[in-house]
This record gives structure tokens, C-alpha cells and sequence, in this order.
């Protein structure tokens, strides 16, 4: 399977307690996207990588939050202390950018990672 | 500020049965990126289309076909003789010319599509 990969699927976490999601993108991609997306609402857009480099975080990216994409390959989110607001399916997306043209090929996501807090 | 609007939050119809799902968008950009995506029940949100502000030519590719409209800042969806398998959540999404990437989503309207 070469697409965009997440896990795990599924988590339920007590309020309190630190999460870690991964995301494995498509091979070549060099920019990693996370994503959140609540109940009856579209995804909205957390943070982004191009390639091991970290360049934008949307204010919704609490300092609980943090995300790391070591080697410029797969990438980590972290959640610590989960507050039930955290619960959400939160979603990772790759695209190829070709910096030399200006282009960027269009994202493609994974079946992301939907987390419970109780 | 970028804004992306589905007015439509859920829309039923019977199989064979055209729908047309709706987007309006906002932005101040000059060149931009629209695109259409899927998202059926096992969560994974399938790229569609993607039409650039440039580009006003409607597209029909299968059963789907999309009418870009400047004018009324409106990018919607048509499916033609819909079927069962067109049961998802389609979300319109909007990407700015200078943008590494971003993407602003529509709330999404959910399409059931009964037999």
C-alpha cells in the first residue's frame, strides 16, 4: 500500500493522559500535513511540515500539543493531558512539492486516527 | 480571510436521481486552488477534483461534473444517475496560489443515496 498511513486507527484515553499518533506518508512526498476534524465539521488545518522542518502551527495547536517529524519521513502528534475537547479524528495528508516550478501536487490523506477522551 | 460555504448539510435522493451539491468561497486571492473531496464511512478523505482560478472550463469526468463560476466565487458538484457507492460526506476545499499547501474545508454536506 503506498498511500498515507495512520495509527492507530482508534483511541480511547482517560482525560489526563498523553496520546501519540503517527503518520506515515506517501514515499516522495515532502510536505506532511495534520489536520483535525470534529463531529458534522470539515477538517480543519493544524500544522505543517516540508520535510523535517516545521513551519506553520494554527492557533488551534495548544502548547499541549506538539508534533515532530524527524528525518523528514514520518511524523508524531502528540496530545498531553487529553481534555475531552480533544476528542476528534485527526487526520494526516502528504503532497509532493516541486519548489523549482512552484507546484504542489494536490494532498493525499490518511484514514486518520479518531481519539475518545473519557 | 479565506472562507469555504456548503449550505447544504445533508441532501437524500433515490438511486438514478441527479444531485448537485453546492460551494461558495471566499477569498482575496487572485489565483487559488478549488478542490472536491469524498469521505465515505471508513474515514479516508478521497481527492476528487482540483481547479485552478484560472481555469473557468467546467469539467466532466464519468458521472461527475463540476461548474466553476467565477463570478458567483461558486464551485459546484453535479452526479449524474447516482448510485448507492456515492453515500459519503463531500467536502469542498479551498487553497491559496501562494500557499504551501493549506487547505480550507467546507463544513461538508452529507449525500445518502437510497436504492
Amino acid at each position: 500500500d503506498t498511500g498515507v498511513s495512520q495509527d492507530p486507527r482508534h483511541k480511547i484515553t482517560k482525560r489526563g493522559q498523553n496520546v501519540t499518533f503517527r503518520c506515515d506518508p506517501i514515499s516522495e512526498h515532502n510536505r506532511l500535513y495534520w489536520y483535525r476534524q470534529t463531529l458534522g465539521q470539515g477538517p480543519e488545518f493544524l500544522t505543517y511540515f516540508q520535510n523535517e522542518a516545521q513551519l506553520e502551527k494554527s492557533r488551534l495547536l495548544s502548547d499541549r500539543f506538539s508534533a515532530e517529524r524527524p528525518k523528514g519521513s514520518f511524523s508524531t502528534l502528540e496530545i498531553q493531558r487529553t481534555e475531552q475537547g480533544d476528542s476528534a479524528m485527526y487526520l494526516c495528508a502528504s503532497s509532493l512539492a516541486d519548489l523549482g516550478q512552484g507546484q504542489n501536487t494536490e494532498a493525499f490523506f490518511g484514514q486518520g486516527t479518531r481519539l475518545t477522551v473519557v | 480571510a479565506q472562507k469555504v460555504t456548503q449550505a447544504q448539510t445533508e441532501i437524500s435522493v433515490v438511486e438514478k436521481e441527479d444531485v448537485t451539491l453546492d460551494c461558495v468561497y471566499e477569498t482575496r486571492d487572485t489565483t487559488y486552488y478549488l478542490f472536491w473531496y469524498k469521505q465515505p464511512p471508513s474515514g479516508e478523505l478521497v481527492f476528487l477534483i482540483r481547479r485552478n482560478s484560472f481555469d473557468e472550463q467546467n469539467e466532466i469526468s464519468g458521472r461527475y461534473s463540476w461548474n466553476f463560476q467565477k463570478s458567483t466565487s461558486s464551485f459546484n458538484f453535479t452526479i449524474t444517475a447516482s448510485q448507492v457507492v456515492d453515500s459519503a460526506v463531500y467536502f469542498c476545499a479551498l487553497r491559496s496560489g501562494t500557499s504551501y499547501g493549506k487547505l480550507t474545508f467546507g463544513q461538508g454536506t452529507i449525500l445518502t443515496v437510497h436504492p
